[in-house]
């Protein structure tokens, strides 16, 4: 298995833009996590979700970020409007079973920069 | 608010030294604690604890966790520059009968030779 795959792994953008990160989950995983690294705030889940569902989006800074699972190969996070300070790394991650107690798997993350 | 909190922020030890990693936390509904090594890309899983005073060992590298005192230590013993990487400790908590995961900002490990 190519393990979880992240696209793209680098963009940079202008204030206002949208953007959309992608994730492929490795195949046979329940869960799938979004997950926002920054020097300022350590790694900080967004979402998670279930079997496609998301199950808990408290994580999510506001409403310019959603995420979407529509099958369970794939799954998008899109801020609209970009801001600065939305400027870090995203990592995705997917684990089998049981969410957190099983081993998570993270993908190689995408590095965001707003200008 | 549920916080974790490890210590020190940064160490920095010669090869052969052994250094141990702190992981304080404040949560209700403890679930598990989980340890991870960031390198230059994304975390890689350690150990999960979930019971007190049941050791995890792993090479030179070895946990515990005292439910009690509500903290974990991460051991490295003979370390080596390999073992260079941000450590992160994480906690599981139940609320509302959904999981969430509290990340610590991590240690950042140097080892030099």
């Amino acid at each position: 298995d190519a393990g979880v795959i992240q696209s793209p792994r680098h963009e940079v953008t202008e204030m206002g833009q949208e953007v959309t990160l992608r994730c492929k989950p490795i195949s046979g995983h329940d869960y799938l996590f979004w997950y926002r690294q920054t020097m300022m705030r350590g790694l900080e889940l967004l979402i998670y979700f279930n079997n496609n569902v998301p199950i808990d989006d408290s994580g999510m800074p506001e409403d310019r970020f959603s995420a979407k699972m529509p099958n369970a190969s794939f799954s998008t996070l899109k801020i609209q409007p970009s801001e600065p300070r939305d400027s870090a790394v995203y990592f995705c991650a997917s684990s089998y079973t049981r969410g957190f107690t099983d081993t998570q798997y993270f993908g190689p993350g995408t590095r965001l920069t707003v200008l | 608010e549920d916080k974790v909190v490890q210590s020190p922020l940064s160490l920095v030890v010669h090869e052969g030294d052994t250094v141990t990693l702190n992981c304080s936390y404040e949560v209700t509904n403890f679930r598990s604690l989980l340890w991870y090594k960031q390198e230059k890309k994304a975390p890689t899983f350690l150990f999960m604890l979930t019971s007190s005073g049941i050791e995890k060992k792993s090479g030179r590298l070895s946990s515990i966790l005292d439910k009690k005192e509500l903290f974990s230590i991460l051991n490295i013993t003979a370390t080596q520059t390999g073992d260079s990487a941000v450590y992160l400790c994480a906690v599981e908590v139940m609320v509302y009968n959904t999981d969430k995961l509290i990340f610590g900002t991590g240690t950042r490990l140097q080892v030099f030779p």
